[in-house]
């Protein structure tokens, strides 16, 4: 069965200064791999996902992420970062042929001024 | 894009009663919905999967019994909680998959339900 691992449970950061989110996952076949965020007392949105093709993936609000097959990574960048960014972050994956997705942890990403 | 319409977003009930959520795809046909259920800071937990005319598959310890699904149709899932206990507050959330693959839509999530007993 798969697992994601969110190695960071929180991440402080100041305004405007990059970030990175990390996700690793255990999975024994081809996976699907999402990003979503989460505001408070709100669903999730989708961030960006890797389906195939190229491994850098570029979502909405300017995140990225990149898929590591041989590190099976699948860590969240932002090059710099805004107050309304503050969320949690979760990342998921799907096993190719199956229906569940499975979520890590969550990342509470906080901006700081 | 696609839309996952969930109510109500918060519900506050008596001890003893049953609340039922809605989930409903607007503009897809969702053969295969999801129910989680979110402690405060914690992540999502899956409870069930519905797939539209059949029952729910649960996930381990979740009780099917106190939890009831219905997928009746292609647009609309719901959960019901039976006999409500202050232990079953929490944040519930829907999710929707589309019939073919991942490619498009992807699984999109209702805004959640707020559910308090008291």
């Amino acid at each position: 069965a798969q697992s994601v691992t969110q190695l960071d449970s929180q991440v402080p950061v100041f305004e405007e200064a990059p970030v990175e989110l990390r996700c690793n996952y255990s999975s024994s076949v081809s996976v699907y791999l999402f990003w979503y965020v989460q505001y408070p007392n709100q669903g999730l949105q989708l961030l960006l996902k890797y389906l195939s093709g190229s491994t850098l993936v570029k979502g909405i609000n300017g995140f990225e992420a990149e898929f590591n097959k041989s590190q099976t990574s699948f860590h969240l960048r932002k090059p710099s970062v805004h107050i309304s960014d503050t969320a949690e972050y979760f990342c998921a994956v799907s096993e190719q042929g199956a229906q569940k997705l499975v979520f890590g942890q969550g990342t509470r990403l906080t901006i700081n001024p | 894009g696609a839309v996952v319409s969930q109510h109500p977003s918060r519900v506050i009930c008596k001890s003893g009663t049953s609340v039922k959520i809605e989930c409903r795809s607007l503009d897809f046909q969702a053969t295969t919905m999801f129910w989680y259920r979110q402690f405060p800071k914690q992540s999502l937990m899956l409870m069930a999967t519905s797939n539209e005319g059949s029952k729910a598959t649960y996930e381990q310890g979740v009780e099917k019994d106190k939890f009831l699904i219905n997928h009746a149709s292609l647009t609309l899932s719901t959960l019901t909680v039976t006999s409500a206990h202050p232990e079953d507050s929490s944040f519930y959330i829907c999710s929707a998959r589309d019939h073919g693959t991942l490619k498009g839509y992807g699984y999109t999530f209702g805004s959640g339900t707020r559910l308090t007993v008291v």
